[in-house]
């Protein structure tokens, strides 16, 4: 299976900070990869699949970037209800997996 | 608009089965592919398998950690995904999501999710 790692874990920041989160896989995944946001207790929410598109209805705010075994989620101004968990995840062979996730917290 | 709705989580005892469903709207179901992801309580994001439509005869694939085990299924005139779940283990407990694969050539992302359906797997 491809493992995805995510950095950092945790994330300490503050509103209107600009925010950079790194996916690495463990071979080429190509650009096979989407970003989603969890809030606790709600299901994930697309935010950017093949790597840098971004999914509609998504702030113009994130943008992805990578291809083969690296990749960014950048978030360029950090707002109110950016707070949450995201994820990262390989479609590119199955079986499919996800990144373990960074945390983004007020600071 | 779009709305899939999980039921038939629970508790159940090591060993046992239970069957998941979803529940799907606001879309033409039997034109997509369709998977379940799981969530253990306070832990990341796990795929867990993925059904793909007629038009590729129905075929699945499934996460190591539950193949054999796990099977998924689904009938579009009732616009329906299925999960039976047997010998579960602890491990198993987490919150199930039905997830919507994008139409896109290619696309193995998860452009809507469920809300999530609890399965509490204990004696």
């Amino acid at each position: 299976d491809i493992q995805m790692t995510q950095s950092p874990s945790t994330l300490s920041a503050s509103v209107g900070d600009r925010v950079t989160i790194t996916c690495r896989a463990s071979q080429s995944i190509s650009s096979w990869l989407a970003w989603y946001q969890q809030k606790p207790g709600k299901a994930p929410k697309l935010l950017i699949y093949k790597a840098s598109s971004l999914e509609s209805g998504v702030p113009s705010r994130f943008s992805g970037s990578g291809s083969g075994t690296e990749f960014t989620l950048t978030i360029s101004s950090l707002q109110p209800d950016d707070f949450a968990t995201y994820y990262c995840q390989q479609y590119n062979s199955y079986s499919l997996t996800f990144g373990g996730g960074t945390k983004v917290e007020i600071k | 608009e779009v709305q899939l709705v999980e039921s038939g989580g629970g508790l159940v005892q090591p060993g046992g089965s239970l069957r998941l469903s979803c529940a799907a709207s606001g879309f033409t179901f039997s034109d997509y592919y369709m998977d379940w992801v799981r969530q253990a309580p306070g832990k990341g994001l796990e795929w867990v398998g993925h059904i793909r439509k007629k038009d590729n005869s129905y075929t699945t694939e499934y996460a190591a950690s539950v193949k054999g085990r796990f099977i998924i299924s689904r009938d579009d005139s009732k616009n329906s995904l299925y999960l039976q779940m047997n010998s579960l283990k602890t491990e198993d407990t987490a919150v199930y999501y039905c997830a919507r694969v994008g139409i896109l050539t290619g696309s193995g992302y998860f452009d809507y999710w469920g809300q999530g359906t609890l399965v509490t797997v204990s004696s």
